[in-house]
């Protein structure tokens, strides 16, 4: 069975451009959520969604948004590049949104922003 | 609210030596606590995770973790590496925030193994 797959592997981008990240769950899953992970750190929560709707967001500015479309799969896009949003976007898909719900993770995208 | 601390940035073991990853959560609620590892230039991978029931829990790879909820300590173990454990390890605790299912993650262990 196919995981969570994530597009495009790697992006350069430069400061004030935007970028779409998209990301397809495993078959079955109806719940994904978006993690930004910068370099030397853990991942940080962007977002969550779960059938279709935003089920909730971590400390980012509004320039971060996403959606979730009918057959699960997401966006993640960001407004106004800063050097500092450079980092591995993941991707996580779970069944659901309960607590005990594993999240399974994609191999991520590589944003440079210059 | 719920955090996650890596004792260790860092953890140098010699090939077919035992390994313990150290991790340690603070949380008011139920704990739901995960064991990923990250090879270089790649997402996360699933180790192992504790829900509830027996505290000794079994994953991929030979390794295994000890749920301790006195000392608040979720380590990760294993009896014998090999080369190609090195990676990044997170312990991360899962918890609800205003609806929002939330992977805390603590700041990774890099397991360097050397031959």
């Amino acid at each position: 069975d196919a995981g969570v797959t994530q597009s495009p592997t790697h992006l350069i981008k430069t400061r004030g451009q935007h970028v779409t990240l998209r990301c397809s769950p495993i078959s079955g899953h109806k719940s994904v959520s978006w993690y930004q992970q910068v370099l030397g750190q853990g991942p940080q929560f962007i977002f969550q969604y779960y059938e279709k709707e935003e089920r909730g967001r971590g400390n980012f500015p509004d320039r971060f948004s996403a959606r979730q479309f009918p057959n699960y799969s997401s966006e993640l896009n960001v407004n106004a590049l800063l050097l500092g949003d450079s980092a591995l976007y993941l991707c996580a898909s779970s069944f659901t949104s309960e607590y005990q719900e594993t999240q399974y993770f994609g191999p991520g995208t590589r944003l440079l922003v210059l | 609210a719920q955090s996650v601390t890596q004792l260790d940035s860092q953890v140098p073991v010699f090939e077919e030596a035992p390994v313990e990853l150290r991790c340690n959560y603070s949380s008011s609620v139920s704990v739901y606590l995960f064991w990923y590892v990250q090879y270089p230039n790649q997402g996360l991978q699933l180790l192992l995770k504790y829900l509830s029931g027996s505290t000794l829990v079994k994953g991929i790879n030979g390794f295994e973790a000890e749920f301790n909820k006195s000392q608040t300590s979720f380590h990760l173990r294993k009896p014998s590496v090999h080369i190609s454990d090195t990676a990044e390890y997170f312990c991360a605790v899962q918890t609800i925030i205003q609806g929002a299912q939330k992977l805390v993650f603590g700041q990774g262990t890099r397991l360097t193994i050397n031959p």
